[in-house]
């Protein structure tokens, strides 16, 4: 498929463990975003690479996020010491470069217990 | 700080019932006003870019218009499969970070 494909669709684990969301974005495409999306509302970013590297990171909640991107392509966000606060639908997205429209998964919805 | 917001929340037409999407918009030099249309279970799925007052873009029953101030998705006799959440998101000033709508929920009835 020729879309942004993130694995896994759903993730269920228990508090205290860490987790790790992988996106792949569409080939080519240079920009990569992380989003956090509640039901009913828009998503919200928490941080964006531009090629390897993350240009900004602001969004993330605390330092127990990070997000990775070694060669510039496949994306991992992971999450440790995981708290039930932390449980919410994950999106990513790519685009062409960073001022261009983007292209989203259908995300990961992340369940802590 | 940046800010969006969409309305109404939530819309119900019936089908071939033309009206209009709200997205009004505080920032400072928008740099691009997106819309997009989301289903339940996917995710945003891209259908316009706006980047001055003035211009629009029109795609099948879909039409999008820019202001200054605020953005219009007008919809022309919608139909059921038109039924979704539509979302706006700006770029603005010196950040290539989207902030989004929270979005307004339209039902098309047949």
């Amino acid at each position: 498929g020729a879309g942004v494909s993130q694995s896994p669709r759903y993730k269920v684990t228990k508090r205290g463990q860490d987790v790790a969301l992988r996106c792949d974005p569409i080939s080519g495409h240079v920009s990569l975003y992380w989003y956090r999306q509640a039901l009913g509302q828009g998503p919200e970013f928490l941080t964006y690479f531009n090629y390897e590297a993350q240009q900004d990171k602001s969004g993330l909640p605390n330092d127990r996020f990070s997000a990775e991107r070694p060669e510039g392509s496949i994306s991992t966000l992971t999450i440790q010491r995981t708290e039930q606060r932390d449980s919410a639908m994950y999106r990513c997205a790519s685009s062409p470069t960073d001022n261009q429209p983007q292209h989203f998964g259908d995300g990961t919805r992340l369940s802590i217990l | 700080e940046d800010q969006v917001t969409q309305s109404p929340e939530a819309l119900r037409l019936q089908e071939g019932e033309s009206s209009s999407l709200n997205c009004s918009y505080t920032v400072s030099g928008l740099r691009g006003l997106f819309w997009y249309r989301q289903d339940p279970g996917k995710g945003p799925e891209f259908l316009f870019t706006l980047y001055s007052a003035g211009e629009e873009k029109e795609k099948e029953r879909l039409k999008a218009t820019l202001t200054k101030k605020e953005s219009f998705l007008h919809i022309t006799a919608p139909k059921p499969e038109d039924s979704a959440t539509y979302l706006c998101a700006v770029q603005a000033g010196g950040s290539y970070i989207p902030t989004f709508g929270r979005g307004t929920s339209l039902i098309v009835h047949p």
